[in-house]
């Protein structure tokens, strides 16, 4: 298994402002991902985070708006950049352990953004 | 395109009573169906994890089944508590290697005392 912390748990941010929101994982993965959620919504994949490597963004994400480091096997960071209304979420870090077709996937408590 | 379809949308139920969740997939070949607790605020919690092979798995008072045939899962929730209020979300992985899981969106449970 494996627990997951987030910071912070939330925030409210002025428009075209930057959060950067921190994700701990008490065991080394090697992939992290960062997800949205927005209100009402289900999650979507935004980037996969791999250590020592650039992160893997889908399709509508961006580096420049979404800029991820991943400096070591525990630690990720996702930074919201230049905020608008639209950013509004909840940010979720998840992992995934285990292999092949059983693997499970941890996910952190969120972090609630308001952008006003 | 892959997609992954919940209902009831919202369902509300009163304390003791049982309830059934659905979840209709397209994504195919699978790897594994998982059903995800999420409580307001918070990050979703696994409760069943099927790989393509398994017809059921139970976790206490919840059971999953899984029909590849028609693909098709459901959720089965026996004697409900008001700690059972959350939504319930079907995440299907598709068998392509990777980590593009598919996520439903969810029922939203509401047990009434």
């Amino acid at each position: 298994s494996a627990v997951i912390s987030q910071k912070p748990s939330r925030d409210i941010c002025q428009r075209g402002t930057s959060l950067t929101i921190q994700c701990q994982v008490d065991s080394q993965v090697t992939m992290m991902f960062w997800y949205r959620q927005q209100p009402g919504q289900s999650l979507t994949l935004i980037a996969t985070a791999n250590q020592g490597s650039e992160a893997t963004y889908e399709s509508g994400f961006v580096i420049d708006k979404f800029p991820i480091s991943r400096p070591n096997l525990t630690f990720s960071t996702l930074t919201v950049s230049n905020m608008s209304p639209e950013d509004s979420s909840i940010y979720l870090c998840s992992v995934s352990i285990g292999r092949g077709v059983a693997d499970t996937q941890y996910f952190g408590p969120g972090t609630r953004l308001t952008v006003l | 395109k892959n997609q992954v379809e919940q209902s009831p949308q919202s369902l509300i139920i009163l304390e003791g009573k049982n309830c059934t969740l659905q979840c209709n997939y397209t994504v195919s070949p699978f790897s594994n169906l998982r059903w995800y607790k999420q409580d307001t605020g918070r990050g979703p919690v696994s409760l069943t994890i099927m790989t393509f092979s398994e017809n059921t798995k139970s976790n206490g008072r919840y059971t999953a089944t899984l029909d590849a045939d028609t693909k098709q899962s459901s959720l089965h929730i026996t004697a409900s508590q008001l700690s059972d209020s959350a939504s319930y979300i079907c995440v299907v992985s598709p068998n392509t290697g990777g980590f593009k899981t598919i996520f439903g969106a969810g029922t939203r449970l509401f047990v009434k005392a």
